[in-house]
């Protein structure tokens, strides 16, 4: 078992929806929590980190944690082509809290 | 600004074969991490550096070995190169503290053949 699980996807949005990325993870002493988006053949880029229960919002992005259910969600609302990529979730696990470990990660497809 | 750079961006090695993929930072940072990547499997944490002289297993260490040679730079060696390293490696680092963000170098494709 992962210790990040995502849904591999692909999501399927048209233009203007919500997006809804989910992502679980293992170790209940987690504390910090990220959101990156790969477009193809490219580096991953950081869009969001959440480390409080509850939303974080930023612009059309917003995080949403749960750390009694260990559920880290990002949800992008007005979705554009632009957003069209794969989103990795990332959590901090282990002592020390600097072992950084993502997720399979969630192909985003938002059709005009 | 450099950022984090990785030598060489692709590399074609036949099975058995030994290489050491580089990484460099000039960001100061303290923590290094080696990811490969792998159609349909996200990032796997090969190894980490958490500072300068530790370094720690991640998910994926086997046939790999690490060396932090200072707090610039993190190599990974692969002593006996196998098909089933064919991969994208992604080497990152981020400043001390659990929040901070990881910066990426821009990879190395690596075939073994």
């Amino acid at each position: 078992q992962k210790e990040v699980e995502q849904n591999s996807g692909p999501l399927s949005v048209p233009e203007g929806a919500i997006a809804s990325l989910n992502c679980t993870y293992s170790d209940r002493g987690s504390q910090s929590f990220f959101w990156y988006r790969q477009y193809s053949g490219k580096s991953p880029e950081l869009i969001m980190s959440i480390y409080s229960n509850g939303d974080k919002e930023d612009g059309r992005f917003t995080a949403q944690l749960n750390k009694a259910s260990q559920y880290v969600s990002l949800l992008i609302r007005d979705s554009q082509p632009s957003d069209s990529a794969t989103y990795l979730c990332a959590v901090n696990m282990g002592g020390g809290f600097q072992k950084l470990v993502f997720g399979t990660g969630t192909r985003l497809l938002v059709s005009p | 600004n450099a950022g984090v750079t990785q030598t060489p961006k692709f590399q074609v090695l036949k099975t058995g074969q030994s290489m050491t993929l580089q990484c460099a930072q000039d960001m100061n940072h303290n923590s290094m991490y080696w990811y490969r990547q792998d159609p349909g499997m996200g990032l796997r944490l090969i190894y980490y550096s958490a500072s300068e002289g530790t370094t720690d297993k991640g998910e994926v260490p086997n046939g790999y070995n690490v060396s932090r040679l200072n707090k610039r730079e993190f190599s990974l060696r692969l002593e006996s190169a196998a098909p089933s390293q064919t991969s994208v490696y992604f080497c990152a680092s981020r400043a001390r503290g659990e929040g901070t963000e990881a910066f990426f170098g821009q990879g190395t494709r690596l075939t073994v053949v």
